[in-house]
This record gives C-alpha cells, sequence and structure tokens, in this order.
C-alpha cells in the first residue's frame, strides 16, 4: 500500500542554522504531498503542499520539491528559528477516491538561541 | 472562529466504559474524517465520510463507530473503551478536492486505565 517514510528525531539545530528533513514515499499512481507541522498542545497545520512532479511548495521560509525520480519530498528551511520547533509530518494524499491523509512518522525538531 | 472544534480536550475513563467525541466544522467541509496519533506510529486513519449520511471504515476502526447526520458534525463513540484506546485523536476536515489539504482540530487526549 501507499506509504511515506520520513528521517528519525530529534533533529536539533541552533539558532539561523540549515533545516533538512527528509520524506521518500511509495504509491501507485500520482499523489499530491504535503507537510503538517504540530506545535506542542495543538494540532496539525498544513505548512506546505505540491501536486504535481516538479512542483516547489513554499510557505513561512519552508520548501519542498516534489520529485518523482526520486520519489521524494524533503523539507528544507535556509535559517531556522527557536520558534520553528515543532513536529513535522510529510504525507501523501491519492486523487482519487475519499483522497485519505497517509502520514509519516513524524519528525520532531528542537532549536535553541 | 471558522475551523474544527472538538470536545473534549482531554478525558479520562475505565475499561468498559463508552463515550462519545465531539467534532464539529463551520466551513460546510464534505470531507470529515477520524485520526488516532499514537507515539512512532504517525497518524492513523479511524473512520471517515464523504457527506452527511455517508460513512466508511479506515486503517483502525475496531472499537469505534461513527455517524454523520449533518454535514457540520461528526462524532467518534468508543463502544467499551480499552486501554489500546489511549491515544491522541484528530478530526479533520476538507473540500471534496483533497489536495487543498485538510483543517484539523486541536485533538482530544484520551487515557483508559
Amino acid at each position: 500500500g501507499d506509504s511515506v517514510t520520513q528521517m528519525e528525531g530529534p533533529v536539533t539545530l541552533s539558532e539561523e542554522a540549515f533545516l533538512t528533513i527528509n520524506c521518500t514515499y511509495t504509491a501507485t499512481g500520482y499523489p499530491s504531498l504535503f507537510w503538517y507541522v504540530q506545535y506542542p498542545g495543538e494540532g496539525l497545520q498544513l505548512l506546505l503542499k505540491a501536486t504535481k512532479a516538479d512542483d516547489k511548495g513554499s510557505n513561512k521560509g519552508f520548501e519542498a520539491t516534489y520529485r518523482k525520480e526520486t520519489t521524494s519530498f524533503h523539507l528544507e528551511k535556509g535559517s531556522v528559528q527557536v520558534s520553528d520547533s515543532a513536529v513535522y509530518f510529510c504525507a501523501l494524499s491519492m486523487n482519487t477516491g475519499f483522497q485519505k491523509l497517509v502520514f509519516g512518522t513524524g519528525t520532531r525538531l528542537l532549536v535553541s538561541p | 472562529n471558522a475551523g474544527v472544534t472538538q470536545t473534549p480536550k482531554f478525558q479520562v475513563l475505565k475499561t468498559g466504559q463508552s463515550m462519545t467525541l465531539q467534532c464539529a466544522q463551520d466551513m460546510n467541509h464534505e470531507y470529515m474524517s477520524w485520526y488516532r496519533q499514537d507515539p512512532g506510529m504517525g497518524l492513523r486513519l479511524i473512520h471517515y465520510s464523504v457527506g452527511a449520511g455517508i460513512t466508511d471504515q479506515g486503517e483502525v476502526p475496531n472499537g469505534y463507530n461513527v455517524s454523520r447526520s449533518t454535514t457540520e458534525d461528526f462524532p467518534l463513540r468508543l463502544l467499551s473503551a480499552a486501554p489500546s484506546q489511549t491515544s491522541v485523536y484528530f478530526c479533520a476536515s476538507s473540500l471534496r478536492q483533497g489536495i487543498y489539504g485538510y483543517t484539523f482540530g486541536s485533538g482530544t487526549r484520551l487515557t483508559v486505565v
């Protein structure tokens, strides 16, 4: 079945460091891809998305590019802030039927001043 | 405020008790779903609905029941609580086209003792 694999955490960085969180997927077809962020004690918020190959999603300084050839959707940010500390989930949704979300296990990011 | 509202935020149940987790959205979204979040497992789909009167099972439906009598509401019922149902539960909604992403509630933390 469809699945998402993302790097184990926690990822620990100093403020202003470069961030990469790896995400790869397995799907029969061409899914839409998402990154969600969960701040402590809160629900998930959509961070960015891409719906077809080579699309780049971006929001709040975060970017991810849909790479069909490597089945990847890595999340990057050039300079992280303490306020970016959260859990990040990669997810896919097939564009047929119910279009349910299939999530990775989440990667915790800790940014220190 | 527009969005997905879940109640209660916290609940402790004894084994064998039943309860209903409430979920309401005011965005006129057709799709609604329930996920559970467990450490190291990401989010897993319990039940979902594509419109009033239509529900179906997700990955982990056993021990849970749902109904959708209105577009706005999608309650989740635990029939006879078990310790394995200790988890954080999230309700989510979206437009018919899942490519727009899902809006999540803030979650219900349930402990079954």
